[in-house]
């Protein structure tokens, strides 16, 4: 059993330009996180998405930020016109359900950096 | 508040001692703290959770106290070993009514000497 996949590893990219981040959830999960986690800081809550919706985006900058989970395919988080302050560890994690202190299994991680 | 507040930020500890990292929170409706220990370049993985209505657990050399009173707890590694050397962060989620969402600590960067 596959554990959460995520691609590509490392991004680079110049300032103004679109960043997508891919995840696809362990076999049978169907919720998934998004974490970001600055140089020398601890991982930060973005967006909780099961299919087809976004339960809660509390932790998503209100803007360049947006994130899907569609009912086929990984989920996508979508970075438009990045800054160098975008630039950041990104880790996607899934469970199987929403659920009383369900584990949540954490990607590798996408390394985006912004030049 | 949503804070979770982690020490010390670095720790280093010769083999075969006890590595103690301390977490301490604010919001009392929190009901579930787990461990993560990260490598470079990897993911968090679950170390060690529990949950308020006990005081210890323990798994293997790792083990979390926790003080509900005082809002804290910690993580407990015995013998530490070389390879334990990694990042350990602590959470908290408010399991019920935020799908598990995870609220980390800053991080604490192991070393254990040989």
């Amino acid at each position: 059993n596959a554990g959460v996949m995520q691609n590509p590893r490392h991004l680079v990219r110049r300032r103004g330009q679109e960043a997508r981040l891919r995840c696809s959830p362990m076999k049978g999960h169907s919720h998934v996180y998004w974490y970001r986690q600055l140089p020398e800081e601890g991982l930060k809550f973005m967006v909780y998405l099961q299919k087809e919706n976004i339960i809660d985006e509390s932790g998503m900058p209100k803007e360049r930020f947006s994130a899907e989970f569609p009912k086929e395919g990984p989920s996508i988080l979508r970075i438009q016109q990045v800054v160098r302050g975008d630039s950041a560890a990104y880790f996607c994690a899934s469970s199987p359900k929403w659920g009383y202190q369900e584990t949540q299994y954490f990607g590798p991680g996408t390394r985006l950096l912004v030049l | 508040q949503q804070q979770v507040k982690q020490s010390p930020q670095s720790l280093i500890v010769q083999k075969g001692g006890i590595s103690i990292i301390n977490c301490a929170y604010e919001n009392t409706a929190f009901d579930y703290f787990p461990w993560y220990q990260q490598f470079p370049g990897k993911g968090p993985a679950l170390l060690i959770a529990i949950r308020p209505d006990v005081s210890e657990k323990k798994e293997g050399r790792f083990t979390i106290s926790f003080n509900k009173s005082a809002k804290q707890f910690s993580l407990h590694i015995m013998d530490s070993q070389p390879g334990d050397s990694a990042t350990y962060f602590c959470a908290a989620s408010i399991g019920e009514t935020s799908g598990s969402r995870l609220t980390f600590g800053e991080g604490t960067q192991l070393t254990v000497n040989p």
